[in-house]
């Protein structure tokens, strides 16, 4: 079984909608949740950072951590063109880290 | 802040020959910096874990005499891909992680190098 588990996509969402994003996982010593969004043939980039379980808002991005189930969430809302991209969650703790396989979100105009 | 640089962006060269890519952290000193690879569509695959003064830390599969990190600094890491072939042609990310703030585990990107060998 692999640590981390992200659905690849492709997702396809219309401008406007609310988009969400998720990873679960199996190992119960992660205490550290970050999502990164990368563009095309750029770095990714920090987007949400989460200490142990609960939500965290910033601005349209609200990460979700559920430590009971394994499972974590990036909702995205009023979703915009500029938000397509390919979007990583990282896991750490017990002096490890993982990246999810990475989502790759499209929103149409 | 927290801003990761990597230069060059973009290279190209001739199999056979070396090409070193630089990662430095321009506002904070990095506790250990990462190196990572990704294909087209494909998601990061670490390569290795350098800690300053130290030497670094492969993953399985990754050759280490062939890619040669230099840790030197708290801000400056360096990847050598030595006698480079074509299927070496890929997108190489550095990330590190700021000693000052934050925990082991946030990790800030470098915008990635793209090599290509011919």
């Amino acid at each position: 079984q692999k640590e981390v588990e992200q659905d690849p996509g492709p997702l396809s969402v219309p401008e406007g909608a609310i988009v969400s994003l998720n990873c679960t996982y199996s190992n119960s010593a992660f205490q550290y949740f970050m999502w990164y969004r990368q563009y095309s043939r750029k770095g990714p980039e920090l987007l949400m950072y989460t200490y142990s379980s609960g939500n965290k808002e910033d601005g349209r991005f609200t990460a979700q951590v559920d430590k009971s189930s394994k499972y974590i969430s990036l909702f995205i809302r009023d979703s915009q063109p500029s938000d397509s991209a390919t979007y990583l969650c990282g896991l750490g703790g017990g002096n490890q880290f993982y990246f999810g396989t990475g989502t790759s979100l499209t929103v149409i105009p | 802040g927290a801003v990761v640089s990597q230069h060059p962006s973009w290279v190209i060269c001739k199999s056979g020959t070396s090409v070193k890519i630089e990662c430095r952290s321009l506002d904070f000193q990095a506790t250990t910096m990462f190196w990572y690879r990704q294909f087209p569509k494909q998601s990061l695959m670490l390569m290795a874990t350098s800690n300053e003064g130290s030497k670094a830390t492969y993953e399985q599969g990754v050759e280490k005499d062939k890619f040669l990190i230099n840790h030197a600094s708290l801000t400056l890491s360096t990847l050598t891909v030595t006698s480079a072939h074509p299927e070496d042609s890929s997108f190489y990310i550095c990330s590190a992680n700021d000693r000052g703030r934050g925990t082991t585990y946030e990790q800030y990107f470098g915008p990635g190098t793209r090599l290509t060998v011919t």
